[in-house]
């Protein structure tokens, strides 16, 4: 079952400018996660944010989390070709321990 | 650095064959994962491991088993490989509840 849906589910950007995109999920959560997967390669752990924190900060990448709207964003700032990729958020529910839910990803193209 | 590493980055079967995918972790993580991926899909986990011996269903078991004699090493069967089997692969491994390692994946073609 796909927990978390991203929005858009492709962004195309000019090297420079921000890339924004958003996550929404359906139950209750315990953290929500954020992947970035080069084409034909496994994912890398981006952020954490937990369910009690509302913003985190890491480098170029802000994400926030408002449970009460079941969503999240992350936004890459002075976007670089070299963030071209696919970005997924995960969460981790409550009760579950180990497992995540993956959404269906966003594929970001950033051109020079 | 965390490492983990799959057997195969592409691997051609054909339909009816037993396919053995490996997944090797070498930072004493307790849980290991198999996921596969499809366009449009996203990942879909088909079984978790969360010790030794010890394995739980994911969303897509059908069609697939799982192997962990060994904390390191999880390991992904099917018994009898079908074209709708076509996928990606992906393993990954956790230390508690939080952020996965993944490995590079493996490309699995069933003709």
């Amino acid at each position: 079952s796909q927990q978390g849906e991203e929005d858009p589910q492709a962004l195309s950007i000019q090297e420079g400018e921000n890339a924004t995109m958003n996550c929404s999920y359906k139950t209750s959560i315990n953290n929500l996660q954020w992947y970035r997967q080069n084409s034909g390669r496994g994912l890398v752990h981006l952020i954490l944010i937990r369910s009690n924190e509302r913003e985190k900060h890491s480098g170029r990448l802000r994400v926030t989390l408002d449970t009460s709207k079941k969503s999240s964003s992350l936004l890459i700032t002075a976007s670089r070709a070299a963030d071209t990729a696919s970005y997924f958020c995960a969460t981790g529910s409550a009760g579950t321990a180990s497992k995540l839910t993956f959404g269906t990803g966003t594929r970001l193209q950033v051109t020079l | 650095d965390v490492k983990v590493t799959q057997s195969s980055r592409y691997l051609v079967k054909r339909t009816g064959e037993k396919v053995f995918l490996e997944c090797v972790q070498d930072m004493d993580h307790e849980n290991m994962f198999w996921y596969r991926q499809d366009p449009g899909l996203g990942l879909r986990l088909i079984y978790f491991s969360y010790d030794v011996k010890m394995k739980e269903k994911g969303d897509i078991p059908e069609g697939y088993s799982v192997s962990r004699e060994k904390k390191e090493r999880f390991s992904l069967i099917l018994e009898s490989a079908s074209t709708n089997q076509t996928s990606m692969y992906l393993c990954a491994s956790s230390r508690g509840g939080e952020t996965q390692y993944f490995g590079p994946g493996t490309r699995l073609l069933v003709l």
